[in-house]
C-alpha cells in the first residue's frame, strides 16, 4: 500500500511546546505532502517535500524526509492553540495523479 | 481565485432520496478528485478525473454512486438511492503540477 501511516494517532501538548508527528510509508515516492484539517473544515496544504530533499521549512513548520527509512516527520515549533487540528501526510501515486492519505494525527494544543 | 467551491455545505436527506453534490475546481487544474471522510475509514478516494475523463473509480463504493465531469469547470457526485451509511463529509479537490487544493466539503447526513 502506498498509504502513509501517521504516528501518534493523537497528541496533546501545552502551548509553546513543540509537536512532532511522524509518517511512514511502504513504496518509493516522488514527493510527500503534509496537510492540516481544522475541525469541520477542508484540508489545507502545508508543505511538499520532494524525494531528493531531506528537510524543508515553512514558518514554524519543519518537515524531514528519510527515504532510506521511508519516513517523514512534521515538527511544529512553539505551538499555539490555533495549531489544534488533524495533520495528514499524503503520498501521490507514482504513475497517476491521485493522492492517498494516511489516517492522520490529531493534535491538541492547550492554552 | 476563489479556490475549489463545493455545494451544498450541508445536506440532510431521507434514506432513498437522490443526493447530488457539486464541485467547481480551480481554473486550469487538470485533475479533480472526490474524497469521502468518515471517523471509521478516514479519507477515502472515491474517483478522480484527468482533463474531464474519469481515470480511476475503483474507490466508488457501490453502483449507487456515480460521478460526472461534463466540462473543466464542473463536476457532480450523485448518490441514488442514498442510505444512512453514506453519511460523511465529501470533499472535492483539484490539482495541477503546482499542488492540490481542497474544497470545504459537503457534510451529508442521511436519516
Amino acid at each position: 500500500s502506498q498509504q502513509g501511516e501517521e504516528d501518534p494517532q493523537a497528541l496533546s501538548i501545552q502551548e509553546g511546546e513543540n509537536a512532532t508527528m511522524n509518517c511512514s510509508y511502504k513504496t518509493s515516492i516522488n514527493n510527500l505532502q503534509w496537510y492540516r484539517q481544522n475541525s469541520g473544515r477542508g484540508l489545507v496544504h502545508l508543505i511538499l517535500i520532494r524525494s531528493n530533499e531531506r528537510e524543508k521549512h515553512s514558518g514554524r513548520l519543519r518537515v524531514t524526509l528519510d527515504t532510506s527509512k521511508k519516513s517523514s516527520s512534521l515538527l511544529i515549533t512553539a505551538s499555539r492553540a490555533a495549531d489544534t487540528a488533524s495533520y495528514f501526510c499524503a503520498i501521490p501515486s507514482s504513475n497517476t495523479g491521485k493522492l492517498i492519505f494516511g489516517q492522520g494525527t490529531t493534535l491538541q494544543v492547550k492554552p | 481565485d476563489a479556490g475549489v467551491i463545493q455545494s451544498p455545505r450541508h445536506e440532510v436527506t431521507e434514506m432513498g432520496q437522490e443526493v447530488t453534490l457539486r464541485c467547481k475546481p480551480i481554473s486550469g487544474h487538470d485533475y479533480l478528485f472526490w474524497y469521502r471522510q468518515t471517523m471509521m475509514r478516514g479519507l477515502e478516494l472515491l474517483i478522480y478525473f484527468n482533463n474531464n475523463v474519469p481515470i480511476d473509480d475503483s474507490g466508488m463504493p457501490e453502483d449507487r454512486f456515480s460521478a460526472k465531469m461534463p466540462n473543466a469547470s464542473f463536476s457532480t457526485l450523485k448518490i441514488q438511492p442514498s442510505e444512512p451509511r453514506d453519511s460523511a463529509v465529501y470533499f472535492c479537490a483539484s490539482s495541477s503540477a503546482s499542488g492540490y487544493t481542497f474544497g470545504s466539503g459537503t457534510r451529508l447526513t442521511v436519516v
